[in-house]
């Protein structure tokens, strides 16, 4: 079936990296733009990356731009997060998710998530 | 970069009411790309409704969203026990990709 899985979440102290990965089966991968969403413990989701299904198009939010590099791997179906210099504020749930289309290119929002994978910034 | 604006934060009603949740933009919304998402404590978002109105796939008939340009809602037109959570409106197709900061349905 359709399914994206998250890892690499984990304890980091601030200012230190960690690289989140994204194993998507069941579809064909390299057709689909792909986001990563994160949620702060008892907030909102806020989106963070998206990069486009041949990987030539990647954007970000203001809040992670040039701290955080969004890339995928379409011959391993894997999308990553690189994810430099983090602060307290990245503490988060970080889910991947695919961006659905139809045949015309209209996009259908995000409709396969990932199971979300835990990051705590933390000395 | 469009600001999504969802008020009240919380609504309190009872199964079996009829629940309209909106949702406001800052600006115009281009091709309605507005998603509305639900989402249950541990668990991720689901689609339920994309293009402002469309339901996604699986999605009961008992939800539907309306509006465009920057007024839209997403309407439960009977709610049942499994609907309380809470709903997110998203702009999408182009960045930033904003969410809504949600609304919270709870039992009355």
């Amino acid at each position: 079936q359709v399914q994206l899985v998250a890892s690499g979440g984990g304890v980091v102290q601030p200012g230190r990296s960690l690289r989140l990965s994204c194993v998507a089966s069941g579809f064909t991968f390299s057709n689909y733009g792909m986001h990563w969403v994160r949620q702060a413990p008892g907030k909102g989701l806020e989106w963070v990356a998206v990069i486009w299904f041949d990987g030539n198009g990647k954007y970000y939010a203001d809040s992670v731009k040039g701290r955080f590099t969004i890339s995928r791997d379409n011959s391993k179906n894997t999308l990553d997060l690189q994810m430099n210099s983090l602060t307290a504020e990245d503490t988060a749930v970080y889910y991947c998710a695919r961006e659905d289309y139809d045949s015309s290119g209209y996009l259908y929002g995000l409709d396969v998530w990932g199971q979300g994978t835990t990051v705590t910034v933390s000395s | 970069e469009i600001v999504l604006t969802q008020s009240p934060g919380t609504l309190s009603l009872s199964p079996g009411e009829r629940a309209t949740l909106p949702c406001r933009a800052s600006q115009s919304v281009s091709s309605n790309y507005l998603a509305w998402y639900q989402q249950k404590p541990g668990q991720a978002p689901r689609l339920l409704i994309y293009g402002a109105s469309s339901r996604a796939p699986g999605i009961p008939d008992r939800f539907s969203g309306s509006g465009s340009g920057t007024d839209f809602s997403l309407t439960i037109s009977r709610l049942e026990p499994e609907d309380f959570a809470v709903y997110y409106c998203q702009h999408y197709g182009s960045s930033p990709y904003s969410f809504g900061q949600g609304t919270k349905l709870e039992f009355k």
